[in-house]
């Protein structure tokens, strides 16, 4: 019940088309879903996230779409570059405090120019 | 130094030693984690330190042993380590201001190789 099932594993995008990965959790009491992008030899880094009250969020070309009753939400990368190319980790945490994240497996995304 | 930084960057051990991982952010937070990742398996949660007091455990083996020495400093003690260890242990930090909300930013990691 604490996981967060994510897909696909690996994906390939040409320029300037739209990456779509998806995620999906159990536990309702999850309460804020962040995503993170990860370049080789770097440690992961914040992009956007999503509280559950709402049920988009976009912040330039990323898009969190959050659906509540399916307990499942994603990322839209629109307009898609070769800069965009890493691995991408949706999570998940609830209460306050220090965070408690769970993550999903990560998404390997390749943008071809 | 900026954000968190993490020492050594790659590390090789045999299963009999005894070795450390340190990290230290210069952000100013007053939250610190190690996670580890493996290969095959998602980002997992190892420690969670709060104002310098372990909040969390999530059931790690006993020959990893973390310490928090004060709130910008955090390690990773190990010995007697297993083959299966052999990952990239991240470090991280956040300022907990108790909405649930906090980004945590990551060192570039610690990749361990046990032999």
């Amino acid at each position: 019940q604490q996981q967060v099932k994510q897909s696909p594993q690996s994906l390939i995008v040409q320029k300037g088309g739209i990456s779509i990965i998806n995620c999906a959790y159990e536990n309702t009491a999850f309460d804020y879903f962040p995503w993170y992008q990860q370049f080789p030899g770097k440690g992961p880094a914040l992009l956007i996230a999503i509280r559950p009250d709402v049920s988009e969020k976009k912040e330039g070309r990323f898009t969190i779409s959050f659906n509540k009753s399916a307990k499942q939400f994603s990322l839209h990368i629109m307009d898609s570059q070769p800069g965009d190319s890493a691995t991408y980790f949706c999570a998940a945490s609830w209460g306050a405090g220090a965070q408690k994240l769970v993550f999903g497996q990560g998404t390997r995304l390749t943008i071809n120019p | 130094e900026t954000g968190v930084t993490q020492t050594p960057r790659h590390l090789v051990m045999g299963m009999t030693n005894k070795k450390s991982l340190k990290c230290e952010q210069h952000l100013g937070h007053n939250a610190m984690y190690w996670y580890k990742q493996s290969a095959k398996k998602p980002l997992e949660l190892m420690f969670v330190y709060n104002f310098k007091e372990q909040t969390e455990n999530n059931s790690v083996p006993s020959r990893f042993s973390p310490e928090c020495p004060n709130s910008s400093h955090l390690f990773l003690h190990l010995h007697t380590l297993q083959p299966e260890d052999s990952a990239l242990y991240l470090c991280a930090s956040s300022q907990e201001t108790g909405y649930g909300t906090d980004t945590q930013y990551f060192g570039p990691g610690t990749r361990l190789t046990v032999l």
